[in-house]
This record gives structure tokens, C-alpha cells and sequence, in this order.
């Protein structure tokens, strides 16, 4: 089983700030997801690395593959309450079925 | 529309019992999934189907019993309920898996053991 570690676990930070999200592994992956889950919902799609090194920006959110295809960031600028939510990275191996991390909880103060 | 739909929301059941979520997705996807997030929020894969067929067993109990009648349900029977049961059961839909496999998941089944 390919093992995703996720940092922090926790965010608490005020509307405005910038935070950093890492997903790393030992593994080797095919490409690299980030999801956004809601309260009572199910996890969403944002975005879906392929390329190592390559990055993608979607809005405030700048998410970045390493070289090595083994980890990724996901950066937020000028954090807004709406982007509360868990942030779930998730590997793709052979398989191509996404294998989840534990996820980083984030809280945006107004 | 709701594209991937998951039956009931909300389930609390005792020790023992016998009990089933449905799942059906209208996106005409070829593949489906189980996932099951616990209390610390880890979502785990537990099956997989492609096209009626069986993929994926992530070694879960022979309690749970996938069934899918068709490409569009993947249901979730689960025998003899335990304590440790007792989590958010998410079903999920996506085209034939490759390196962008985009998954669709449903609202989730609260599934309550006491």
C-alpha cells in the first residue's frame, strides 16, 4: 500500500493569510490529486498533477508535483473562510485509483 | 441532477443486524468505487468495479458484499454489523481509470453501529 502523509493535520488561520499544504509519500506515482471536502459532502476534485515539477494554479490556489513525483503542495494565497474544508491529496499508481492522505483541516477566520 | 446518488444518508442500526446502501451514477461511467472515511476523516478505498466486474478488494471483511445489476449501481450489503462499522460510506464514479481519473463522489451514508 502506497502511504500519503499529509502536514499539518490542522490549520487554524485568519482571513487574509497564506498557507502551505504538503502531501508527501516514499512512492512513485503516476499523478497526484487534491480534493476538497465540505461538511457532509463528498471530497471534490480540484485539481490533477501528471507532470513531475509541474505546477497549476487555480485561483488563489497554486498546487505543485515534485520532481521525483513522490509529493506536492498545495499553496493558498490570501485565504478566504469559504476555502474552509479538508484538503485531501490523493496518489495514482498503476492502478490509477486514488489512495488517499489523511488530510489537512482547514479553518479561515473572518 | 444529483450524478452520483447514495441511499439513505443517514443510518443508525444495532449490533448485528443486516443492512444495504444503494448507489446509482447517471454520468454513463464504466468504473465505481466504495470508499469508507472514518472518524479521523481517512477515506479508504474498499472496492472497485468496472463494468459489473469486480477490480478491487481492499482485504474488507467477506461481511461487505458489493453487488452491481448494472454499470450504473454499486450497491453495499453489509451482514452481522459491528461497532467498528460505524463510519461515512462514500460511493464514487469515474470513466475508465488512467492518469487523470477524475472521481465523482457521491454525498456519502452515515452509518451509525450502536
Amino acid at each position: 500500500t502506497q502511504l500519503l502523509e499529509q502536514s499539518p493535520q490542522f490549520l487554524s488561520i485568519q482571513e487574509g493569510e497564506n498557507l502551505t499544504v504538503y502531501c508527501n509519500s516514499s512512492s512513485v506515482f503516476s499523478s497526484l490529486q487534491w480534493y476538497r471536502q465540505e461538511p457532509g459532502e463528498g471530497p471534490v476534485l480540484l485539481v490533477t498533477v501528471v507532470t513531475g515539477g509541474e505546477v497549476k494554479k487555480l485561483k488563489r490556489l497554486t498546487f505543485q508535483f515534485g520532481d521525483a513525483r513522490k509529493d506536492s503542495s498545495l499553496h493558498i494565497t490570501a485565504a478566504q473562510p469559504g476555502d474552509t474544508g479538508l484538503y485531501l491529496c490523493a496518489g495514482l499508481g498503476g492502478s490509477y485509483i486514488p489512495t488517499f492522505g489523511r488530510g489537512t483541516s482547514l479553518i479561515v477566520h473572518p | 441532477d444529483t450524478a452520483v446518488s447514495q441511499t439513505p444518508k443517514y443510518l443508525v442500526t444495532q449490533m448485528g443486524n443486516d443492512k444495504s446502501i444503494k448507489c446509482e451514477q447517471n454520468l454513463g461511467h464504466d468504473t465505481m468505487y466504495w470508499y469508507k472515511q472514518d472518524s479521523k476523516k481517512f477515506l479508504k478505498i474498499m472496492f472497485s468495479y468496472n463494468n459489473k466486474e469486480l477490480i478491487i478488494n481492499e482485504t474488507v471483511p467477506n461481511r461487505f458484499s458489493p453487488k452491481s445489476p448494472d454499470k450504473a449501481h454499486l450497491n453495499l450489503h453489509i451482514n452481522s454489523l459491528e461497532l467498528g462499522d460505524s463510519a461515512v460510506y462514500f460511493c464514487a464514479s469515474s470513466p475508465t481509470p488512467d492518469s487523470g481519473n477524475t472521481i465523482y463522489f457521491g454525498e456519502g451514508s452515515w452509518l451509525t453501529v450502536v
